[in-house]
């Protein structure tokens, strides 16, 4: 069994319109985080989680918004979608950020 | 501009042959780490280095972090078809929360 799956796998969604996709762990891990990845820039970090409530803005956060209300799930939410947020998108858990991470199979959304 | 620069973004080689591909910055890093992605699916850590000069093996693998841990090389050794993949190097800056990632190598070991 994956320790990590993300939800859905791809999603197209309109200019304008809110989407929030889904982050789920079995690992109990304190640290959760939501990457994207765009060609010629490898993976940026949007914002992560250092425990239930507690969270903090990564280097593209601008646009995005995240929840973490137990352990186990971590949302991220695109407040009102635009083109340039047509991405993959990968969540990733860590019991410690400088021991690794293990990353979900990611969300592929593209906003038309 | 990334932070980590890859290089070469693209290699191309025979099975057998041997390659080193290089992950460089100007900046410190308390720790970095390797990953191997395949299509589809989302980046597999292969190992993290923490102490400047240290060299770990994986099977043919070999990995090396820089004295100044600053830079990182990744050498493989009689290359394989399975080895094929996108090649990531991430650094952790003071908060090991904030990990930087570099835009990869892409891989691909002709049979």
């Amino acid at each position: 069994d994956a320790g990590i799956t993300q939800s859905p796998r791809h999603k197209v969604t309109e200019t304008g319109t809110p989407v929030t996709l889904r982050c789920h762990q079995t690992e109990n891990h304190r640290y959760m985080y939501w990457y994207r990845q765009d060609p010629g820039h490898g993976l940026r970090l949007i914002h992560y989680s250092y425990g239930v409530k507690d969270t903090d803005k990564g280097e593209v956060s601008d646009g995005y918004s995240v929840s973490r209300s137990k352990t186990e799930d971590f949302l991220l939410t695109l407040e009102s979608a635009t083109s340039s947020q047509t991405s993959v998108y990968f969540c990733a858990i860590s019991v410690a950020g400088n021991y690794g991470y293990t990353f979900g199979s990611g969300t592929r959304l593209t906003v038309v | 501009t990334q932070l980590l620069e890859q290089s070469p973004q693209f290699l191309s080689i025979q099975e057998g042959e041997n390659l080193t591909v290089y992950c460089n910055s100007s900046s410190v890093f308390s720790s970095l780490q390797w990953y191997r992605q395949e299509p589809g699916e989302g980046p597999v850590l292969l190992v993290t280095v923490v102490t400047g000069g240290e060299v770990k093996k994986l099977k043919r693998l070999t990995f090396q972090f820089g004295d100044a841990r600053k830079d990182s090389s990744l050498h493989i050794t009689a290359a394989q078809p399975g080895d094929t993949g996108l090649y990531l190097c991430a650094g952790a800056l003071t908060n090991n929360n904030d990990m930087r990632f570099g835009a990869g190598t892409r891989l691909t070991v002709k049979p």
